[in-house]
């Protein structure tokens, strides 16, 4: 069976501090890759997806970015954070035959930017 | 453009029925989803629909009617554990295919 991973699980960064978050995917290969940010009591916004190593896309122009040095695993990173960047980071992976593009999520990692 | 709409907060009863609407305006259609987030975790997926009618899963079941733009999920024998955020969304098709447009999520409570 597939399994996702995230962590850190909790984060708490000065402002202006660098970020980096990883996702790695198990028991399947070459699978849709995302990162989702959720503030507080809003809706989930896409911020890249990958649907290979290397391939990244933006969905959101901010000072984040994102990386797939190998097939199931992800990164997020900044270089510099801003008090705006705080909120629950989630990445998702979905298959690329079948599953009808069901997307299926870590368990998160909660960053507070201070 | 692209929309999706949910109410925002429901209350419901312990073992009663609880019906929660979505209703979407999008560009292309390639299924629509509903996921389950309970408060502080991370979103599980319940059910998808790509062709119109009724999907039963248990205590869980979820309508899609294509020209009307409309789904609703049916929760039966409500439980206290169902208090969550219930997110619809629905696949974009083309090109877009592999990204879900996203609803804010109906927070429903159910009191006992």
């Amino acid at each position: 069976s597939q399994t996702i991973h995230q962590w850190p699980a909790t984060l708490v960064q000065p402002v202006g501090s660098p970020l980096s978050l990883e996702c790695t995917v198990e028991g399947t290969s070459n699978p849709n890759l995302y990162w989702y940010r959720q503030a507080a009591g809003r809706g989930l916004q896409l911020l890249f997806y990958s649907v290979g190593i290397g391939q990244i896309s933006s969905e959101v122009p901010q000072n984040l970015s994102a990386s797939r040095p190998q097939d199931r695993q992800f990164i997020l990173s900044s270089k510099k954070l801003l008090l705006s960047d705080s909120g629950f980071y989630l990445c998702a992976w979905s298959d690329t035959s079948g599953s009808f593009g069901t997307q299926y999520f870590g368990p998160g990692t909660r960053l507070l930017v201070l | 453009g692209q929309n999706i709409d949910q109410p925002t907060e429901m209350t419901a009863t312990e073992g009663a029925i609880v019906q929660i609407n979505c209703t979407y305006q999008t560009s292309g259609f390639n299924g629509l989803f509903w996921y389950q987030q309970h408060a502080g975790e991370a979103p599980t997926f319940l059910s998808y629909n790509v062709l119109d009618g009724l999907e039963e899963k248990g205590r869980f079941s979820s309508f899609l009617s294509r020209s009307k733009g409309y789904s609703y999920l049916l929760l039966k024998e409500l439980q206290m554990k169902d208090s969550a955020s219930y997110l619809c969304a629905v696949r974009d098709s083309g090109g877009n295919n592999r990204k879900l447009i996203w609803g804010l999520g109906t927070s429903l409570a159910v009191n006992p």
